[in-house]
């Protein structure tokens, strides 16, 4: 099936630096989604984006909506261990209780 | 309970086998989701019921792919003759159709097919 591209594919960093990862789509989405995923659970919703141009905070994440709708951005600031996991965009043609596409998810190691 | 659950949490069956998976939703959510998601990647949709409508299938793989969701609540999908690569983890998610109509997740079902 359809998956977005998102990258960096995995990131190793110390705590307390800043992390950066996005999304981009060939296709339009009017809903982009964040999630983390812990090992063994299903993911969590971090931050949703509904307008194309939004920027959205939550702690001490923020997330950004492109522009052109076919793009996403996630920052995390001074990371903590409890950052560790798997992130994953996810984008909604509508937001109505609609199939979410994925993308292919970050891994984000903390280094000690 | 307060979020959706899964059973099994971990499924190991022989290729060849028919296996069915559970999931039971937040209560009072209308929506429920199937997903898919193979080591290292991310999440395949399979299958999403709204209501009483008729369910979107478009995600499942094969035709050994089938999913009920009984008196608009649990939900189960069913693999037969499962094949090695049907290995991975099977999410279901639901959500509700007022207001925040966010998809929450259950922590999964691990099949693995030896």
């Amino acid at each position: 099936g359809q998956q977005l591209n998102q990258s960096p594919q995995s990131m190793f960093i110390q705590e307390g630096e800043d992390v950066s990862m996005n999304c981009t789509s060939s296709s339009i989405f009017n809903t982009w989604l964040w999630y983390k995923q812990d090992p063994g659970e299903g993911p969590v919703l971090l931050i949703a984006l509904y307008k194309a141009g939004e920027l959205t905070s939550n702690g001490r994440l923020t997330a950004q909506f492109g522009i052109t709708r076919k793009d996403s951005f996630l920052n995390i600031s001074a990371s903590i261990p409890s950052d560790v996991g798997i992130y994953f965009c996810a984008g909604l043609v509508n937001f109505g209780n609609e199939k979410l596409t994925f993308g292919t998810g970050t891994r984000l190691t903390i280094i000690p | 309970g307060a979020g959706v659950s899964q059973s099994p949490s971990n499924k190991v069956t022989e290729k060849g086998k028919d296996v069915e998976l559970r999931c039971d939703p937040i209560s009072g959510h209308t929506a429920l989701y199937w997903y898919r998601q193979s080591l290292g990647q991310g999440l395949e949709f399979l299958i999403y019921f709204q209501g009483n409508s008729a369910p979107d299938k478009s995600g499942l793989p094969s035709d050994r792919f089938s999913a009920e969701r009984t008196g608009g609540s649990v939900s189960t999908l069913t693999i037969q003759r499962t094949q090695q690569e049907d290995s991975a983890v099977y999410l279901c998610a639901s959500s509700s159709t007022g207001g925040e109509k966010t998809q929450y997740f259950g922590p999964g079902t691990r099949l693995l097919v030896l």
